[in-house]
């Protein structure tokens, strides 16, 4: 069975700052993909973006950065430079090969920036 | 814009009533998911469509049916509802290409309070 844990319920910060939302998963797959949504306060489930187990590449798009380790099971996401318009829930989501392909969704990280 | 429609976006009605919400996946996605969000239940997956037929089924209620149509839009019949009913469906859509990882793309969500 799959588990996708973000730990941190709520984080607070002020506008500039750096932020990063921790993902944990667990799987005894070996081929499985990784996603990270963002879920603003109207209500939408925004894909961010997908990884699958074989890159371990770190991705950078913007002030949004994705570290993988395959060794820590982790799947992390920062922001630089917090804005605002970032307060959303984030959440994190598991994939594993050869099973239903149904994502499995960790219970989400509610993201507050202050101005 | 994630290419997925849902309507209603808001619907309040009564406990014991029936309602049906709509769904119209991205364009050339054959398969359409429903997930309930509740504050204390996080996101539950409830049942899948791939093509018109059921293909996965997750945590719904004996109450709640779906269905796709031939065109491919997908209905979530919700009966006989309880006040525990009240939360955000999601429907989402994707191409179910398994050898991609099968990113999900939701829609808007359809705000349900039941009083």
């Amino acid at each position: 069975a799959q588990k996708v844990t973000q730990a941190q319920t709520e984080i607070s910060v002020v506008e500039k700052e750096d932020v990063t939302l921790d993902c944990v998963y667990e799987t005894r797959d070996t081929t499985y993909y990784l996603f990270w949504y963002k879920q603003p306060p109207s209500g939408e489930l925004v894909f961010l973006i997908r990884r699958n187990s074989f890159d371990e590449q770190n991705e950078i798009s913007g002030r949004y950065s994705w570290n993988f380790q395959k060794s820590t099971s982790s799947f992390n996401f920062t922001i630089t430079a917090s804005q605002v318009v970032d307060s959303a829930v984030y959440f994190c989501a598991l994939i594993v090969s050869g099973g239903s392909y149904i994502p499995t969704f960790g219970r989400g990280t509610s993201l507050i920036v202050h101005p | 814009d994630s290419g997925v429609t849902q309507t209603p976006k808001h619907l309040i009605t009564a406990t014991g009533q029936r309602v049906t919400l709509r769904c119209s996946p991205r364009s050339g996605d054959l398969s359409v998911y429903w997930y309930q969000q509740s504050l204390d239940q996080g996101l539950q997956f409830l049942i899948q469509y791939y093509n018109g037929e059921e293909r996965a089924k997750g945590n719904i209620l004996e109450r709640f049916s779906a269905q796709q149509f031939p065109d491919l839009h997908s209905e979530l019949n919700l009966s006989s509802l309880e006040l525990g009913d009240s939360a955000l469906y999601f429907c989402a859509s994707s191409v179910d290409r398994r050898d991609s990882g099968n990113t999900i793309y939701f829609g808007e969500g359809s705000w349900l309070t039941v009083v």
